[in-house]
C-alpha cells in the first residue's frame, strides 16, 4: 500500500541532545511537508520541499533543519536549540508544483517529549 | 495574510442530527479548499475538496462541505451525525503555488 511512514513514533530528548524524525514516502510525490502541533494550536509549517536537493522554511523553522538527498525520504532534525520541542510532528507528502489541487498525505506523527 | 478561520474550537450534537462545522477562508486568487479529519494520535486524513463546479461537493463516510464564493466560507456538514464522527476536524486551503494553509481545528464531539 502507498502511503507515509514516520518513525518513531515516540521519541524522548535529552537536553542538549539533537534528534531525528524519519519521514518516508513511496507515493512517488515531489512535495513533502513538516508540521509541528500543538493542543488548540493547530498545524505550524516548519519546512517543506518541492523537489529533491531543495528545502525553504516554514513558519517556524529555527531550531529545527532538514535534507532531502531522495525523493522518498525528508528527515528533520530538532536540534538543542529548540528549547521547547515537546510536540507532535507531522509529515506530509503531495504530488507536487502543478497539483495544488491535490490533497496532502499525512503519516501518523511522531510525539517528541523532553526527558 | 493569507488564513483559514474555524471559529468554533469546539462544536457538540446530538447523535442522529445534522452537524456544521464552519470554516472561513483568506487566500488572494480561487484557492483550493480542504477538509480533513483528525483521530487521537494519528494523522490527518483527507475527506473531501473542492476545486470548481458544484458548491455542493461530496465526501467521505457522508460527509459534504457547501462552498460559498460570495462568504468566502467551506462549511462541512453531515445529516446525520455518529458517536464515531467524533474527532478532530480540520480545514485547509491551498494556493497555486502549492502552499497550504490550515485552520487551527474545530473538535467534533457527538453524544450519544
Amino acid at each position: 500500500d502507498g502511503g507515509i511512514t514516520q518513525s518513531p513514533k515516540y521519541l524522548f530528548r535529552k537536553e542538549g541532545q539533537n534528534v531525528t524524525l524519519s519521514c518516508e514516502q513511496n507515493l512517488n510525490h515531489d512535495a513533502m511537508y513538516w508540521y509541528r502541533q500543538d493542543p488548540g494550536q493547530g498545524l505550524r509549517l516548519i519546512y517543506y520541499s518541492q523537489i529533491v536537493n531543495d528545502f525553504q522554511k516554514g513558519d517556524i523553522a529555527e531550531g529545527y533543519s532538514v535534507s532531502r538527498e531522495k525523493k522518498e525520504s525528508f528527515p528533520l532534525t530538532v536540534t538543542s536549540a529548540q528549547k521547547n520541542p515537546t510536540a507532535f510532528y507531522l509529515c506530509a507528502s503531495q504530488q507536487g508544483a502543478g497539483y495544488s489541487n491535490q490533497p496532502q498525505h499525512f503519516g501518523d506523527g511522531t510525539r517528541l517529549s523532553i526527558l | 495574510a493569507q488564513s483559514v478561520a474555524q471559529p468554533e474550537d469546539q462544536v457538540n450534537v446530538a447523535e442522529g442530527n445534522p452537524l456544521t462545522v464552519k470554516c472561513t477562508y483568506s487566500v488572494s486568487g480561487n484557492p483550493y479548499l480542504f477538509w480533513y479529519v483528525q483521530y487521537p494520535n494519528r494523522g490527518l486524513q483527507f475527506l473531501l475538496k473542492y476545486i470548481t463546479g458544484d458548491n455542493l461537493v461530496k465526501g467521505s463516510y457522508g460527509f459534504e462541505a457547501e462552498f460559498n464564493k460570495s462568504q468566502t466560507s467551506f462549511h462541512l456538514k453531515k445529516p446525520s451525525a455518529l458517536v464515531s464522527d467524533s474527532a478532530l476536524y480540520f480545514c485547509a486551503a491551498g494556493d497555486t503555488g502549492n502552499q497550504f494553509y490550515f485552520g487551527t481545528g474545530t473538535s467534533l464531539t457527538v453524544i450519544p
